[in-house]
């Protein structure tokens, strides 16, 4: 099975800040490489897929990069709403496996 | 485009349950579906797949054997029955698909389910 890193697995933050979460695959997944966010009592949400597209509807300040084992998922300017938690998850190969999440909080 | 859970509940170990998620606004024969389930204040852990026709599924090692995924075209609905349930199972469970642009698994998750709520406790 491909096991999924995630670090930091928090990070406080304030609005306006650059944040960057990174996300390493034990073996190459190309570019099959998702994010999520999701929000307490929330259902996830789709960010960016293919690793670097950018899902319809989500903002244009987060953005996705990387290829085969190394990942990372960028907030440009972090707003209120963005205070969540976030997920990669790898799309190559069944089993399909999550990261084991970032908490993003206010600092 | 919308999917909805049911079927959680309270159910003791070595118990069984059976999950089901409706789809509406799109034609859900086209579309995999999946199971992903939360444990309280834990991560996302991916359950279950299966094809429009049900062609290709596939388990995690946690639930094979225990857990199985099956689908009904005609009620535009998919079913995840639970056996053998153990106190790890509790959770959050969802049902979640690729449904808009692309119609395949590598392209992530867009559309889910409010989840549906199992507690395996004595």
């Amino acid at each position: 099975d491909i096991q999924m890193t995630q670090s930091p697995s928090s990070v406080s933050a304030s609005v306006g800040d650059r944040v960057t979460i990174t996300c390493r695959a034990s073996q190459d997944i190309s570019d099959w490489l998702g994010w999520y966010q999701q929000k307490p009592g929330k259902a996830p949400k789709l960010l960016i897929y293919a690793a670097s597209s950018l899902q319809s509807g989500v903002p244009s300040r987060f953005s996705g990069s990387g290829s085969g084992t190394d990942f990372s998922l960028t907030i440009s300017s972090l707003q209120p709403e963005d205070f969540a938690t976030y997920y990669c998850q790898q799309a190559n190969s069944f089993p399909l496996t999550f990261g084991g999440g970032t908490k993003v909080d206010m600092k | 485009v919308q999917l909805v859970e049911s079927g959680g509940g309270l159910v003791q170990p070595g118990g069984s349950l059976s999950l089901s998620c409706e789809g509406s606004g799109f034609t859900f024969r086209n579309y995999e579906m999946n199971w992903v389930r939360q444990a309280p204040g834990k991560g996302l852990e991916w359950v279950a797949y299966i094809t429009g026709r049900s062609g290709s599924i596939y388990y995690a090692d946690s639930v094979r054997g225990r857990f199985s995924i099956s689908r009904d075209n005609a009620k535009n609905s998919v079913y995840l029955q639970m056996n053998s349930l153990r106190v790890e199972d509790t959770g959050v469970y969802y049902c979640a698909s690729r449904i808009n642009d692309f119609n395949y698994y590598n392209y992530g998750m867009d559309v889910w389910g409010q989840g549906t709520t199992v507690t395996v406790s004595s």
